[in-house]
């Protein structure tokens, strides 16, 4: 099993609509979960994190993670053409302060159709 | 300045070459990673520098070799690569204490041949 679990899509759907992205963990220990937005051969663009569990909203974002169910999720609202790209979610334990590398999932291929 | 870059964009490098990829920042970032990217696949952990110093690889063949010869610069020493190379390597910095926080570079496309 792997450590981190997202459907690659493609998800297309129209213009206006609320957008739901979804990712499952195996490892226990992660305790930060972020959002990154890739566009086509760009690199990774930070949209939100949240610590442990509970909602963070941010514009037409929020993002949830319940720990225990060990489930998280990006909501857009409002979608537009230009949300269009990959959303991949990350996440990592506790490094005790320092350095620490990504695990990412496989990122989901979103497309809004005007 | 919120950006990080690398150069080159794009490189094609035969099998016998030695090439090297370039990462600048200027956030004052103390933590700086390579990524590697291939096609429809999630960014891979290749190494981690904290203040300077390697402090994570993750078993990357040796014909990778990493360096970091300042806070704001990192390199990456190609030599000897496989086709099997060919992939999007990401740069990315970041606090030590706030490796959430993560700023990617575009990204050098590297073909072998």
């Amino acid at each position: 099993q792997k450590e981190v679990e997202q459907d690659p899509g493609p998800l297309s759907v129209p213009e206006g609509a609320i957008v739901s992205l979804n990712c499952t963990y195996s490892n226990s220990a992660f305790q930060y979960f972020m959002w990154y937005r890739q566009y086509s051969r760009k690199g990774p663009e930070l949209l939100m994190y949240t610590y442990s569990s509970g909602n963070k909203e941010d514009g037409r974002f929020t993002a949830q993670v319940d720990k225990s169910s060990k489930y998280i999720s990006l909501f857009i609202r409002d979608s537009q053409p230009s949300d269009s790209a990959t959303y991949l979610c990350a996440m990592r334990a506790p490094s005790g302060g320092g350095a620490d590398g990504l695990t990412f999932g496989k990122g989901t291929h979103l497309i809004i159709q005007p | 300045d919120t950006e990080v870059t690398q150069t080159p964009k794009h490189l094609v490098m035969g099998m016998t070459n030695k090439k090297s990829l370039k990462c600048e920042q200027h956030m004052g970032h103390r933590a700086m990673y390579w990524y590697k990217q291939k096609a429809k696949k999630p960014p891979e952990l290749m190494f981690v520098y904290s203040y300077e110093k390697l402090s994570i690889n993750e078993s990357v063949p040796s014909r990778f070799s990493p360096e970091c010869p300042n806070s704001s610069l990192l390199n990456l020493h190609l030599h000897a690569l496989q086709p099997e190379d060919s992939a999007l390597y990401l740069c990315a910095s970041s606090y030590p204490g706030v490796s959430h926080e993560q700023f990617f570079g575009p990204g050098t496309r590297l073909t072998v041949l």
